[in-house]
């Protein structure tokens, strides 16, 4: 069975931290998908970044940075030098290639307040 | 359209009335799906579409509710006589349909059933 796990349900720093939101998933499919949206307070879901379990290699972009690794089935995800903007839920999900679509699969979210 | 529309986003509905919630997926994106997020219940998968017809609706939560797609484009998420449990977020996502490809969320509608 497919799951995902995001076991900090709640993180405040202050700004200009880095902070680092957990992601751990189960799932028995060899090719799967790795996804993290950011929910800000009006509440739509906006993507960040999509990730294939063949490609382990870490990714930046600007202040957020994704770390894949396999052998532990974590898929975490940093904010470097926070700011007040990033004060959102974020979520992690999973989708499994043998359905042939996107389910995805949401952890429960991890609420981050940053602080000026 | 530039991005996933829903509407109403806001609705207001009494116990027992039936509602409906319409989503207009990204121009183009054959897969189209609907999550509901509750509190205490996070994000769940309720329906996939792939064109016109649904292969997966196994997350409806009963018999009050469904959904229909036309012409591969809009859907709509019917409750019936509903419940104070069916308030929630309702999350409608359109994707160009294989696996694995981005899946774009619109800003959701709010049910409150009082």
């Amino acid at each position: 069975a497919q799951k995902v796990t995001q076991a900090q349900t709640e993180i405040s720093v202050v700004e200009k931290e880095d902070v680092t939101l957990d992601c751990v998933y189960e799932t028995r499919d060899t090719t799967y998908y790795l996804f993290w949206y950011k929910q800000p307070p009006s509440g739509e879901l906006v993507f960040l970044i999509r990730r294939n379990s063949f490609d382990e290699q870490n990714e930046i972009s600007g202040r957020y940075s994704w770390n894949f690794q396999k052998s532990t089935s974590s898929f975490n995800f940093t904010i470097t030098a926070s700011q007040v903007v990033d004060s959102a839920v974020y979520f992690c999900a999973l989708s499994e290639a043998s359905g042939g679509y996107n389910k995805l699969i949401f952890g429960a979210g991890t609420r981050l307040a940053v602080h000026p | 359209g530039a991005g996933v529309s829903q509407s109403p986003s806001n609705k207001v509905t009494e116990k027992g009335k039936d509602v409906e919630l319409r989503c207009d997926p990204i121009s183009g994106h054959t897969a189209l799906y609907w999550y509901r997020q509750s509190l205490g219940q996070g994000l769940e998968f309720l329906i996939y579409f792939q064109g016109n017809s649904a292969p997966d609706k196994s997350g409806l939560p009963s018999d009050r509710f469904s959904a229909e797609r036309t012409g591969g484009s809009v859907s709509t998420l019917t409750i019936q006589r509903t419940q104070q449990e069916d308030s929630a977020v309702y999350l409608c996502a359109s994707s160009s349909g294989q696996s694995g490809n981005t899946i774009y969320f619109g800003e959701g509608s709010w049910l409150t059933v009082v």
